[in-house]
């Protein structure tokens, strides 16, 4: 039972190009995404996280959309670099004093030179 | 400042031995999380501790599994008797509790084989 979903494993761009990474969750309680990378051999790594009382969180060249209503997150990343290359981690968490993040299983991100 | 440090990094064994997995997390954080990652199932918190005391294991598998937290720097989950099943790779990570949302670091991870 996937609270949070990632259901495409892959995705492959060109470097300069956008980076699109989705999201699903079913949980209505879940008010705090996050995106973590990981790269190989070693731990995630917090990259970008939204507040259910936002729809758009800005950092850089990423940005974070929240849809609450169609329980859907993104993570765009433009222009994409070789070194974004890494696997991509959706996680949410419901607030209240809870520390349990929920993660979906991830998103494997190659940008090509 | 270091990280949280995992040990050891990689571990083969032979099913039916007992596998100690160690963990020193960030210094002063507060929260220690385990992690299994796998590819069927991902990255599932198996159990998290707060002052060192256990929160919730509503995710630890089974009573094969124990963790413990004997005090603020230091933290092992156990798995005996181990199954071939339990390969997978293990992360710990440390959080301090700042506010709403906290983030949490993690180790590079155990990558346990069980034969």
């Amino acid at each position: 039972d996937q609270q949070v979903k990632q259901n495409s494993p892959s995705l492959s761009v060109q470097e300069g190009r956008i980076s699109i990474l989705n999201c699903d969750y079913t949980n209505s309680m879940f008010d705090y995404f996050l995106w973590y990378k990981k790269y190989p051999a070693e731990g995630p790594t917090f990259l970008i996280s939204i507040s259910s009382i936002k729809d758009k969180n800005e950092d850089g060249r990423f940005t974070v959309f929240l849809n609450k209503s169609a329980k859907h997150l993104s993570l765009h990343i433009v222009p994409s670099q070789p070194g974004d290359s890494a696997v991509y981690f959706c996680a949410a968490l419901t607030q209240g004093g809870s520390e349990k993040l929920v993660f979906g299983k991830g998103m494997k991100l190659t940008v090509n030179p | 400042d270091a990280g949280v440090i995992q040990s050891p990094r990689h571990e083969v064994t032979e099913m039916g031995q007992e596998v100690t997995l160690r963990c020193k997390p960030i210094s002063g954080h507060d929260y220690l999380f385990w992690y299994r990652q796998t590819m069927m199932r991902g990255l599932e918190l198996l159990i998290y501790f707060n002052n060192n005391v256990p929160i919730d294991d509503s995710g630890m598998p089974e009573d094969r599994f124990s963790a413990k937290m004997p005090n603020a720097s230091f933290s092992t989950l156990k798995i005996q008797p181990s199954e071939p099943r339990d390969s997978a790779v293990y992360f710990c990570a440390s959080s301090l509790r700042r506010g709403p949302y906290n983030e949490q670091f993690f180790g590079p991870g155990t990558r346990l084989t069980v034969l």
